[in-house]
């Protein structure tokens, strides 16, 4: 089946340690994105990337990092200079042509401090 | 600051009501605009898009588009207790030749048996 598969589900960061959340997408889609939901703040950008070997800071890119070496995978690494990682972490994909060009959800990934 | 408004609710309904969700963009350029529906604890699912002025129907949910006034509403119709969800509008910025979406806050929508 095609989808966006995020893991861990569930993730925990010791204090000074850098975690990496895996995101993969078997859409053939072009665009991925990472988003930080907190309680009551809805969706915030953090990074996104329209091509293979290109990424653009989102609104809250401080603290985090991706890359994006092969079309199927965005993985996003929460490092140590963040400094309240605790959230609820989602991946999305979207096509980058055709009307509309929705982005669709993986199951996301929650991440606490230990 | 492109931004996207939602009452956060929470807009209580009775079984078999319609439940009228609302939002409004601050982007006069912004082109398609996005309803998904996000059950507590879970990933936002996709419910509806649309782009061109006017309704467009799905079952019993209908996404209204009013770009002169920069509303959309999500309307559902025979609402059931599964529609219990917070509800997420997101618009896709104009300009250049990206794709993010900016998403409001969402609305909390509780069906009542």
């Amino acid at each position: 089946d095609g989808g966006i598969t995020q893991s861990p589900k569930y993730l925990f960061r010791k204090e000074g340690q850098n975690v990496t959340l895996s995101c993969e997408q078997n859409l053939n889609h072009d665009a991925m994105y990472w988003y930080r939901q907190d309680p009551g703040q809805g969706l915030r950008l953090i990074y996104y990337s329209q091509i293979v070997n290109d990424f653009q800071k989102g609104d809250i890119a401080e603290g985090y990092s991706v890359s994006r070496e092969k079309k199927e995978s965005f993985p996003l690494t929460v490092t140590s200079a963040q400094k309240n990682p605790t959230a609820f972490y989602l991946c999305a994909s979207s096509a980058t042509s055709g009307t509309g060009q929705p982005q669709h959800f993986g199951d996301g990934t929650r991440l606490s401090i230990l | 600051q492109k931004e996207v408004e939602q009452n956060s609710g929470p807009l209580s309904v009775p079984e078999g009501a319609i439940a009228s969700l609302n939002c409004t963009y601050s982007d006069r350029g912004s082109q398609s605009f996005f309803w998904y529906r996000q059950y507590s604890g879970k990933s936002p699912e996709l419910i509806m898009f649309i782009y061109s002025n006017g309704d467009k129907e799905d079952g019993r949910f209908t996404a209204q588009l009013n770009k002169a006034s920069q509303y959309v509403s999500l309307l559902i119709r025979d609402s059931q207790p599964s529609d219990s969800a917070t509800y997420l509008c997101a618009v896709k910025n104009s300009g250049g030749s990206n794709y993010k979406l900016t998403f409001g806050k969402g609305t909390l929508l509780t069906v009542n048996p």
